[in-house]
């Protein structure tokens, strides 16, 4: 059980290039999300997903795309890069959506955009 | 709407004292806490959640926190720090609307001195 991997670990961009953050979960979990981390600001909700071809926007969605035609899969889309997403992407999954359900987070990708 | 403030960015204890992170929170409807433990180049993992059982929640590796409604705080404590705790912590908050409403606290960097 891998539980969420995310891929590449690390990336460069420089601005105005395009690139798409993968996340796989293998534990069959419906809900799926994307966080980035910024330091001091602790994570903030870019998109989620409550099922395959089910997606809505979170906090922070300006400048992502996202898609999901599978459970296991949720890949984040940067179409134009801009220097303002420099930040450590984090994939997260949960099987349910109740408040209670604790989310299993994935390592992570750190993006520098130059 | 619901916040999460974290005394502290950075804490510095040495190895056997006590470990104490704050954590306030405010939300319009009874809430779900957690805190999550990042450990250096990894993903978040959950150490402990309040779902409104037990008001004081023990979790993974010697920690507990306790959900004081009066004081609206939930703090993280263990009685003896270990070089291994050495992380960042993250408090977070859900009311009953949903993982996607998770809010998190900006994070407590714990140091801990040999």
């Amino acid at each position: 059980n891998a539980g969420v991997t995310q891929t590449p670990k690390f990336r460069i961009l420089k601005i105005g290039q395009s690139m798409t953050l993968q996340c796989t979960q293998d534990m069959n979990h419906n809900y799926m999300y994307w966080y980035r981390q910024d330091p001091g600001m602790g994570l903030k909700l870019i998109y989620y997903s409550v099922g395959a071809g089910i997606t809505d926007k979170g906090e922070v969605p300006n400048g992502y795309n996202v898609s999901r035609s599978t459970t296991e899969d949720f890949p984040l889309r940067l179409e134009l890069a801009a220097p303002s997403q420099t930040s450590v992407y984090f994939c997260a999954s949960s099987y349910g959506a109740e408040g209670s359900e604790t989310q299993y987070f994935g390592p992570g990708t750190r993006l520098l955009v130059l | 709407a619901q916040s999460v403030t974290q005394l502290g960015s950075h804490v510095s204890v040495s190895e056997g004292a006590l470990v104490l992170l704050r954590c306030n929170y405010s939300s319009s409807v009874p809430p779900y806490l957690f805190w999550y433990v990042q450990y250096p180049n990894q993903g978040l993992q959950l150490l402990l959640k309040y779902t409104s059982a037990a008001t004081l929640v023990k979790g993974i590796n010697g920690f507990e926190a306790e959900f004081k409604k009066s004081e609206t705080s939930f703090h993280l404590t263990k009685p003896s720090a270990h070089m291994s705790d050495a992380a960042e912590y993250f408090c977070a908050v859900t009311g009953n609307t949903g993982g996607f409403k998770t809010i998190f606290g900006a994070g407590t960097r714990l140091f801990v001195k040999a």
